[in-house]
């Protein structure tokens, strides 16, 4: 298995553009989880997805953030308009059953940079 | 709030040593998870080891093995025969079921020295 996929590795943009992470979880894995990771805060989780319905989105840090699980096997998380402070690693996991219960699998992050 | 105190920020030590990093956690729930997850320089973040608060035995590794004292709510990680490949940050992240999440601590960077 390729384990979680997320592209792009690295993106830059400018100020106020549209950005779309992407993440493609594990086979069979039916829970789903996007953190964001920085030097100040650490990581946060953003929002968790079971069986493609997103079940706590409380962490997602305003209406500028949406994501999507469309099929068992992609989910997006887009930023719109994006702004210097959302420069941060952003991870997507995914794990067979509900977190706790079993490991979390990690993708390698996308490093995010907003100029 | 539930929370994750990890008091070492950064920790060194040679090749081949042994080192504790410490984690404790606030909880009022009996049964939980515990999890040690280990963030190389590649940034991929990769389990090290996980406990099961209902047991009482100290999960092990190969290297890797904890200190578990429910009473005191410490999850302590003991590496052995540290090798360079080690160096990394460490991060405790116990798992309650009334948050159905992870609970992330700040970590601690750890680093070998050949």
């Amino acid at each position: 298995d390729a384990g979680v996929i997320q592209s792009p590795r690295h993106e830059v943009t400018e100020m106020g553009q549209e950005v779309t992470l992407r993440c493609k979880p594990i086979s069979g894995h039916n829970s789903l989880f996007w953190y964001r990771q920085t030097m100040m805060r650490g990581l946060e989780l953003l929002i968790y997805f079971n069986n493609n319905v997103p079940i706590d989105d409380s962490g997602m840090p305003e209406d500028r953030f949406s994501a999507k699980m469309p099929n068992a096997s992609f989910s997006t998380l887009k930023i719109q308009p994006s702004e210097p402070r959302d420069s941060a690693v952003y991870f997507c996991a995914s794990s067979p059953t509900g977190q706790g219960k079993t490991e979390a699998f990690f993708g390698q992050g996308t490093r995010l940079t907003v100029v | 709030a539930q929370t994750v105190t990890q008091s070492q920020p950064e920790m060194s030590v040679q090749e081949a040593e042994t080192v504790t990093l410490s984690c404790t956690y606030d909880t009022s729930e009996n049964n939980y998870y515990l999890f040690w997850y280990k963030q190389p320089p590649s940034r991929q973040m990769i389990l090290v080891i996980r406990q099961e608060a209902y047991k009482q035995q100290n999960a092990t590794e190969n290297r890797f093995s904890v200190n578990f004292q429910k009473a005191a709510k410490s999850f302590s990680l003991k590496i052995s025969d540290s090798q360079l490949g080690d160096t990394a940050m460490y991060f405790c992240a116990p798992y309650m079921d009334s948050n159905y999440q992870l609970i992330w601590g700040a970590g601690t960077k750890l680093i070998i020295k050949p």
